[in-house]
């Protein structure tokens, strides 16, 4: 069974730091494309970012270009967003989900979400 | 970027009653394009890829049709267990956007 646990969410204050973290289990990580995926307080999907199986493809949300950046270890079968300048609409839900193959593809296992809030 | 817009943003309906809920693409994306369904306080949950294609241990009810710019969610006979908000996502290009989602409730 396919297992996604995100850790790392929390209160941070405007312009701040965070790391978000999911590890994975039950599926061969190194093979398979990630992604993030968030939701705000009552609000839509909103994808956050991608990296294929290997790293070397990276693709971001405009809304977190050049603050947000996503990361794999295959050899610890993590992976992690670390985000930075935080702004209150970053508030949400984040989801870590796995693709369904080692590039672009639909999004077939999903974690139940860390929630991060930005706030002062 | 793609857009993605759905339709209706919500509808009621009874149990055993037929769903279609429509997803456009503001450009051409071939059939790439998932549903994902989403009850409250749970993690979205993959229906559909390649537009028609049933993700596995999905029931049947659930059907997914169009290419291009338009296409279809259907249910079936709909069951207590599938009142919930859908989602449509284009995976032809990225930022992968989503659609802004049709909440089906009970009438």
């Amino acid at each position: 069974q396919v297992q996604l646990v995100e850790s790392g969410g929390g209160v941070v204050q405007p312009g701040g730091s965070l790391r978000l973290s999911c590890a994975a289990s039950a599926f061969t990580f190194s093979r398979y494309a990630m992604h993030w995926v968030r939701q705000a307080p009552g609000k839509g999907l909103e994808w956050v970012a991608y990296i294929r199986s290997d790293g070397s493809d990276r693709y971001y949300a405009e809304s977190v270009k050049g603050r947000f950046s996503i990361s794999r270890d295959n050899s610890k079968n993590t992976l992690d967003l670390q985000m930075n300048s935080l702004r209150p609409e970053d508030t949400a839900i984040y989801y870590c989900a796995k693709g369904a193959s080692m590039g672009a593809a639909q999004l077939d296992y999903w974690g139940q979400g860390t929630l991060v809030t930005v706030s002062s | 970027d793609i857009q993605m817009t759905q339709s209706p943003s919500s509808v009621s309906a009874s149990v055993g009653d037929s769903v279609t809920i429509s997803c456009r693409a503001s450009e051409v994306i071939g059939s790439w394009l998932a549903w994902y369904q989403q009850k409250p306080g749970e993690a979205p949950k993959l229906l559909i890829y390649a537009a028609s294609g049933l993700q596995t241990g999905v029931p049947s009810r659930f059907s997914g049709s169009g290419s291009g710019t338009d296409f279809t969610l259907t249910i079936s006979g709909l069951q207590p267990e599938d009142f919930a908000t859908f989602y449509c996502q284009q995976t032809n290009s990225f930022p992968f956007t989503f659609g802004p989602g049709t909440k089906v409730d009970i009438k």
